[in-house]
């Protein structure tokens, strides 16, 4: 799987929209963008994936660069429960199972 | 409906103890996936489980690990002589099938080895 490259840390006022970068630029075609956070003391938790379409969900849009070489994930009005971990992960589709985490960015959401 | 469940929490063992970690997946999930997170470190895959069988094991660290499946449900996850480099947190996914997009995640044992 590509290897991904995200910022340690964010800051984010509460209300506000989160934007969170990735960089995939050895991303392959058949290679899906995923993304998931981990809040503190528990286990990942799955957010959303795409292919090359912008995705939307009831948590968050993922904007993915028509070469496909970055996306961002944006939470447009982030609480702060929204304080977590976020992992940007490249995943190949059909057959893949394992998730290959980095040490993913630091979101603070600050009041 | 009930998400995967992990126990112990947390288990402290001594250097050199036999040490089994319990994972109890969604009813229904064929594939259980094992990963253990150390300290200001992303999760890194151990072993998946599609049905009974472990369709591939090459996250294991050595011989000391080693994880079982037997029904094809709860998993068990056993690490003999424990070192103190085995400290981390482990956790266990589980997804319906072993494509599905999405791996439900238990919130993990806290192994710590004195």
């Amino acid at each position: 799987d590509a290897k991904t490259t995200q910022p340690t840390s964010m800051d984010c006022a509460e209300g506000r929209a989160a934007n969170l970068p990735c960089n995939h630029s050895t991303i392959s075609g058949n290679e899906y963008v995923y993304w998931y956070r981990q809040i503190h003391s528990q286990g990942p938790q799955y957010i959303i994936h795409g292919l090359k379409n912008n995705e939307t969900n009831e948590m968050a849009s993922l904007i993915i660069t028509e070469d496909r070489k970055s996306s961002t994930l944006i939470l447009p009005h982030a609480t702060l429960r929204d304080t977590a971990v976020y992992y940007c992960i490249v995943r190949t589709g059909a057959g893949s199972y394992q998730l290959t985490f980095g040490k993913g960015t630091k979101l603070s959401v600050i009041p | 409906g009930a998400g995967v469940s992990q126990t112990p929490s947390n288990k402290v063992t001594e250097k050199g103890k036999y040490v089994e970690l319990r994972c109890d997946p969604i009813s229904g999930h064929t594939a259980l996936y094992w990963y253990r997170q150390s300290l200001g470190q992303g999760p890194e895959f151990l072993i998946y489980f599609q049905g009974t069988g472990a369709a591939d094991d090459s996250g294991l660290p050595n011989d000391r690990f080693f994880a079982v499946r037997p029904e094809g449900s709860v998993s068990t996850l056993k690490i003999q002589r424990t070192e103190r480099g085995d400290s981390a947190v482990y956790l266990c996914a589980s997804s319906p099938r072993r494509d599905s997009p999405e791996q439900f995640f238990g919130p993990g044992t806290r192994l710590t080895v004195l």
